[in-house]
């Protein structure tokens, strides 16, 4: 079976202060990590994946296979990253399995 | 390049009767899966469709039933709806190559079953 834990319902951070958004999976295989966003009144959009190792929006995130977790990281929090954070695996079966979501408030 | 769109956006339904809902998957894309999503949780996985063929299916009764399309649009059945079904259903489309592929989510059709 797989899972994904997304510990912190809520997240609330300053501007200009790093975020760290926390998610622990459970598969037993390989998987394919995912963070998807959305943001108010939007659909759900995929902000990275893992695989690409890409930096997208000053977001990061690494997979630690021995932790389990693929947290996300931003150094310097802005405003317009108040949003609703969605972590997502995909196993072999290519369905996404998410986590319930952390909602995240960036204060001026 | 249109992205993926849902109908209706909103529907209101009474227990017991039936629901379709639709989605029209975002051009080239020949697979697609449905997502129920509860208040305050995140999506689950009903099924996927791959060239008009169920392609693995999630932990959802059998009177949720699914059909996809030549043209790659499908469709989301449910039966006998129950109080528990009211929520958001996501469609997502994506081209599957073989390997893991980025699924592109639609707006959501909302239910409300009174």
């Amino acid at each position: 079976a797989q899972r994904v834990t997304q510990p912190e319902k809520l997240l609330s951070v300053f501007k200009g202060a790093p975020v760290e958004l926390k998610c622990n999976y459970s598969y037993s295989g390989s998987p394919e990590l995912f963070w998807y966003v959305q943001y108010s009144r939007q659909r759900l959009q995929l902000l990275l994946r893992h695989i690409s190792r890409e930096s997208i929006k000053g977001f990061t995130a690494d997979l630690n296979k021995g932790e389990t977790s693929f947290h996300l990281k931003k150094p310097f929090a802005q405003e317009e990253d108040s949003a609703m954070y969605y972590c997502a695996l995909s196993g072999s079966a290519r369905q996404l399995t998410f986590g319930s979501g952390t909602q995240l408030t960036v204060l001026p | 390049e249109t992205g993926v769109t849902q109908s209706p956006t909103h529907l209101i339904k009474t227990r017991g009767q039936q629901v379709t809902l639709r989605c029209s998957s975002q051009s080239g894309h020949n697979t697609v899966s449905w997502y129920q999503q509860a208040l305050g949780q995140g999506p689950q996985f009903i099924f996927q469709y791959y060239r008009e063929e169920e392609n693995g299916r999630g932990n959802f009764p059998p009177r949720f039933s699914g059909l996809q399309f030549p043209n790659y649009s499908s469709e989301l059945n449910v039966n006998a709806l129950e109080l528990d079904d009211s929520a958001l259903y996501l469609c997502a489309s994506s081209f599957s190559t073989g390997t893991q592929e980025t699924q592109y989510f639609g707006p959501g059709t909302r239910l409300l079953v009174l």
